[in-house]
This record gives structure tokens, C-alpha cells and sequence, in this order.
């Protein structure tokens, strides 16, 4: 079944700790993104990439990195100097044809202890 | 500034009645509009859509409103089931913008509860 998975779905990070959420998608969508969702505040979008090797800055990507060397994988990395990393993290794509909706992944709950 | 608004953060409705859940835009450009629901620690999901050549969409129990007038849209389900009690979010986006750049922008949410 084509889909996206995310792992871990809960992840545990030290403060001052970088850490890598993964995203691997076998649908062949060429759009992905990742998205914040924090109570109240809907989802908010960290970064995108539209292609392999390009990406560009959503509305928060302070304290985030991401990667696209491949078209099914675009990892997202929480540096430490994300000030307020705690969140439940999700990613998703699409094609790049006429369609509008996004698939999601399951999500990936990461709490700083 | 938030351009997708959903102003109630909670709806409670009875089993069997009609839940309506609402959706403000201020972009003008927005001309598609889609509702995903979401169960905790899962991903959204796709429920509806609708562009704005229409003023009405309906799929099963779900049909979608928009007012282009007064930028909002609503979401009607009839009848409500316990199954449905979920995060519900309003998305909208520009066809005017091609692509991969076709982002949807999202509301903050509205956590609906049906009441057996």
C-alpha cells in the first residue's frame, strides 16, 4: 500500500540535543512538507520542497533543517536552537499534478526532557 | 496574521443532530477549500473539498458551504455519530499558484465531540 511513514511516532530529545524525525513517502509525490501542530494553533508549516536538492522555508523554520536527496525521504532535523521544540510534528506530500490535497503521515510526538 | 480562522476551538453536539463547524478566509486569492479531520496522534486526513465555482458539496453525510461574499464556509454533518468526534480542520489554497507551490494554508482547528 503507497503511503507515508514517519518514525519514530515518539521520540524523547535532552535539551541541546539535535534530533532527526524521519519522512519516506512511496507514492511518487514530488511536494513535501512538514508541519507543526501545537494546541490551539492549528498546523503551521516548517519547511517544503517541491523537488530532489531544493527546499524552501515555511513560516517557522527557525531551528529546523531538512534534506531532499531523494524523492521518497525528506527528514527533518530539530536543532537545539528550536527554543520551544516540544510539539507533535507531521509530515506530508503531493503530487504535482492537478490535485490540491496533501497524505499524511501518522505524525511524530517529540517531547524535550 | 492568520488567514484561515476557525473561531470555535470545541463543539459538543448530540448523537443524531446536525454538527456545523465554521471556517473564515481573508486571502481573496483563496479559491479551494478542503476539511481534513483528524483523531489524536494520527495525521489528518482528507474529508471534503470544494472550489469556488460551487457554492455547495456534498459527500454522504458531509456537505461543505461556501459564501464567497462573506470569505466562509461551513461544514455540516448529518447525523452526527460518536465517530466523528475528532479535530476538524479548514484548508485553503490558490489555483492560481501552480504546482508544488499550491500549499495549503490551515485553521487552527475545531475539536468536535458527539455526545452518545
Amino acid at each position: 500500500d503507497g503511503g507515508i511513514t514517519q518514525s519514530p511516532k515518539y521520540l524523547f530529545r535532552k535539551e541541546g540535543q539535535n534530533v532527526t524525525l524521519s519522512c519516506e513517502q512511496n507514492l511518487n509525490h514530488d511536494a513535501m512538507y512538514w508541519y507543526r501542530q501545537d494546541p490551539g494553533q492549528g498546523l503551521r508549516l516548517i519547511y517544503y520542497s517541491q523537488i530532489v536538492n531544493d527546499f524552501q522555508k515555511g513560516d517557522i523554520a527557525e531551528g529546523y533543517s531538512v534534506s531532499r536527496e531523494k524523492k521518497e525521504s525528506f527528514p527533518l532535523t530539530v536543532t537545539s536552537a528550536q527554543k520551544n521544540p516540544t510539539a507533535f510534528y507531521l509530515c506530508a506530500s503531493r503530487t504535482t499534478g492537478t490535485g490540491y490535497g496533501y497524505t499524511f503521515g501518522s505524525g511524530t510526538r517529540l517531547t524535550v526532557v | 496574521d492568520q488567514q484561515v480562522k476557525q473561531n470555535s476551538p470545541s463543539l459538543s453536539v448530540q448523537e443524531g443532530r446536525i454538527s456545523i463547524l465554521n471556517c473564515d478566509y481573508t486571502n481573496s486569492m483563496f479559491d479551494y477549500f478542503l476539511w481534513y479531520k483528524k483523531y489524536p496522534a494520527e495525521g489528518p486526513t482528507f474529508l471534503i473539498s470544494i472550489s469556488s465555482i460551487k457554492d455547495k458539496n456534498e459527500d454522504g453525510r458531509f456537505t461543505v458551504f461556501l459564501n464567497k461574499s462573506a470569505k466562509h464556509l461551513s461544514l455540516h454533518i448529518v447525523p452526527s455519530q460518536p465517530g466523528d468526534s475528532a479535530v476538524y480542520f479548514c484548508a485553503a489554497t490558490s489555483s492560481f499558484r501552480s504546482g508544488s507551490a499550491r500549499q495549503l494554508t490551515f485553521g487552527s482547528g475545531t475539536q468536535l465531540t458527539v455526545l452518545p
